[in-house]
């Protein structure tokens, strides 16, 4: 069964602090993992890939990748008013490559 | 920056009608893919394509559905005879490689009246 799993939220964050996004995947060999954000109404945005395990930080983002535990996070450093935003986790399953999502969980950043 | 483009951006037709959604890939993509998206609902694979044949394809993607690439840059998604049920967001989203970040067009809004 091809799974990705994110508890679906709403995850409120005051403005400032940080904001930590978990999803776990249901595929051992999935090499590739992403993390983007929705909008309502617009499309996915990517704002994070990782292929290896540990962190992959970029500006205030970082993700974190866990194979032995098939988990992956983000964290949001400094939140703002603007991320708030559903938050996608995608991982490329390795027998098709086709990309399996999460149903996203919504961050709410309150000011 | 290169991006995905997406047209129509909303598309209202009459249930049984065909309708051709467009998207033009990033150029040096190998890699192109449909997914819809249900109000409230999560992003579903649709179908994938590469080197002009259909790589994967949903349980969703049946015999009303076509994709096709006509020329060297466009990639469109042809629903037959269009129901209810087909309203939702259709997002085109193209990579380099089949395992690396697929990046999406903004969508095409379809209304099944």
């Amino acid at each position: 069964q091809k799974e990705v799993e994110q508890n679906s939220g709403p995850l409120s964050v005051p403005e400032g602090a940080i904001a930590s996004l978990n999803c776990t995947y249901s595929d051992r060999v999935s090499q590739s993992f992403f993390w983007y954000r929705q909008y309502s109404g617009k499309s996915p945005e990517l704002i994070m890939s990782i292929y290896s395990n540990g962190d992959k930080e970029d500006g205030r983002f970082t993700a974190q990748l866990n194979k032995a535990s098939q988990y992956v996070s983000l964290l949001i450093r400094d939140s703002q008013p603007s991320d708030s935003a559903t938050y996608l986790c995608a991982s490329v399953w390795s027998s098709n490559y086709q990309l399996i999502w999460g149903a996203g969980t919504k961050l709410i950043i309150k000011p | 920056e290169p991006e995905v483009t997406q047209t129509p951006s909303h598309q209202v037709t009459q249930m049984g009608q065909e309708v051709i959604l467009r998207c033009v890939p990033i150029s040096n993509h190998l890699y192109f893919y449909w997914y819809r998206q249900i109000l409230g609902q999560k992003v579903e694979f649709l179908v994938s394509f590469y080197n002009n044949e259909i790589s994967e394809k949903s349980e969703i993607f049946d015999d009303q559905f076509s994709v096709e690439r006509p020329d060297g840059s466009n990639f469109t998604l042809k629903i037959r005879s269009t129901k209810l049920e087909d309203s939702a967001m259709y997002f085109c989203a193209s990579s380099e490689e089949s395992y690396n970040e697929q990046f999406f067009g903004p969508g095409t809004r379809l209304t099944v009246l």
